[in-house]
């Protein structure tokens, strides 16, 4: 089946870097994606989303870029902080006739360094 | 907004017993999702509601598991009887319509099972 995967499991960055997470997905049909942050004993707390006809959102230090021409998704997190530091899921909504499903990726764990 | 609350945050119990996990979904909401959530499977949709119906339930491991939604305010989750095999971090989380929509994910419950 297909499914939503991370390039890299682990990213450790310095504080006041700027942190890239990468997440392919292999469902171009999919319109919707997520990104969720994960902290330690903590459920998925939604960042931000971006729907597949954008291919560039920004938030509040975070910026989600979408290619569909390479089924990529990335999310920015600009000037990045200790507290940054958490497990990154990206989520896609596949159109199957069930679009409340979420397919999420394993995640990536980002550690900042002070 | 309080989010979504779920209870008991932690729970051990003895192979055998009999678990019931506790979720009250974001006011307005009318979709509530379960997942379970292990190092080596990721995020597991268990099951779905919409409007207090269950919708898909293909995902609920096996007949101990069974899960309710009441009204539109509360769904549990039960496990009888538990087995060690069910450890693992129990998540309930709710959306305003269900399709394409973010999910938002209560703190969970941590499950451990003797």
């Amino acid at each position: 089946g297909e499914s939503v995967g991370l390039h890299l499991p682990t990213l450790s960055v310095q504080e006041g870097d700027n942190s890239i997470i990468n997440c392919a997905y292999s469902n171009s049909a999919s319109d919707y994606f997520i990104w969720y942050k994960q902290e330690s004993g903590k459920g998925p707390q939604f960042i931000i989303d971006i729907r597949s006809n954008m291919d560039k959102r920004q938030g509040q230090r975070v910026t989600v870029l979408l290619n569909k021409t390479v089924k990529h998704l990335s999310l920015q997190i600009a000037a990045t902080q200790p507290g940054d530091s958490a497990v990154y899921f990206c989520a896609e909504n596949p159109p199957q006739g069930s679009n409340y499903k979420l397919t999420f990726g394993k995640g990536t764990l980002l550690t900042v360094n002070p | 907004d309080a989010g979504v609350i779920q209870s008991p945050r932690h729970e051990v119990t003895e192979m055998g017993q009999e678990v019931t996990l506790r979720c009250k979904p974001i006011s307005g909401h009318n979709s509530l999702f379960w997942y379970r959530q292990t190092m080596m499977r990721g995020l597991e949709l268990l099951i779905y509601f919409n409007n207090n119906v269950p919708i898909d339930d293909s995902g609920m491991p096996e007949d101990r598991f069974s899960a309710k939604m009441p009204n539109a305010s509360f769904s549990t989750l039960k496990i009888q009887p538990s087995e060690p095999r069910d450890s693992a971090v129990y998540f309930c989380a709710s959306s305003a319509r269900g399709g394409g929509e973010t999910q938002y994910f209560g703190p969970g419950t941590r499950l451990l099972v003797l």
